[in-house]
């Protein structure tokens, strides 16, 4: 089965972006949709958006649309998540899930985006 | 997309069989097949517990089932254990390839 590893913890200012990477290993990258799911310190968990590799094409949740930006290398087996104009309610832990149906499994470990001024 | 709503705790003894519930709407849980639920231990990351309403995915206990009528879906967990206190979501899709979580059930084991 696929494992997901996703890139470090970030510290952001207000106003800027930040690229979080999530990388498959151990199984076929394209045969599985991988979403981004975020959980707010304390807070439940949220779907920003989702990509299925071999079609390209990202579809996001209505509250992140024009904020996010979702893509995926197959040649690499990586997939990206960017959020722009980051405002401290974006302090959250992001994973990446990946699923061969309409479910999510398995997970990255997770990667805390801070945004401080 | 408003979050589907959960109660935002339940508890039981061991032993015990406590039910999660978890409402939408037409649009999502009513409208298909594919709910999911997942257990989240403090400082990890989600596990999966039932995909496609139902269906249990190889390694989870059968104590745990899922099921669905109308616009809610349910988690029962029977002979409720220690290690069964976390966090429970449920997610459904939402058509055109977005999803929707539930707002969250502590479940205490008393």
């Amino acid at each position: 089965q696929v494992q997901l590893v996703q890139s470090g913890a970030e510290v952001k200012k207000p106003g800027s972006s930040v690229k979080v990477s999530c990388k498959a290993s151990g199984g076929t990258f394209s045969s599985y949709a991988i979403s981004w799911v975020r959980q707010a310190p304390g807070l439940g968990l949220e779907w920003m958006g989702g990509i299925i590799p071999i079609f390209g094409t990202a579809n996001y949740a209505q509250k992140f649309q024009g904020r996010v930006t979702i893509t995926a290398d197959e040649s690499t087996g990586t997939a990206y998540m960017e959020l722009s104009s980051l405002r401290s309610e974006d302090t959250a832990v992001y994973y990446c899930a990946a699923g061969l149906g309409r479910w999510f499994d398995p997970w990255g470990q997770g990667t805390l985006v801070t945004v401080s001024s | 997309q408003s979050a589907l709503t959960q109660p935002r705790s339940v508890s039981g003894s061991p032993g015990q069989s406590v039910t999660i519930s978890c409402t939408g709407t037409s649009s999502d849980v009513g409208a298909y097949k594919y709910v999911s639920w997942y257990q989240q231990h403090p400082g990890k990351a989600p596990k999966l517990m039932i995909y496609d309403v139902s269906k249990r995915p190889s390694g989870v206990p059968d104590s745990f089932s899922g099921s669905k009528s109308g616009n809610t879906a349910s988690l029962l967990i029977s002979g409720l254990q220690a290690e069964d206190e976390a966090d429970y979501y449920c997610c459904s899709y939402a058509g055109s390839y977005t999803y929707v979580f539930g707002t969250g059930t502590k479940v205490t084991v008393l």
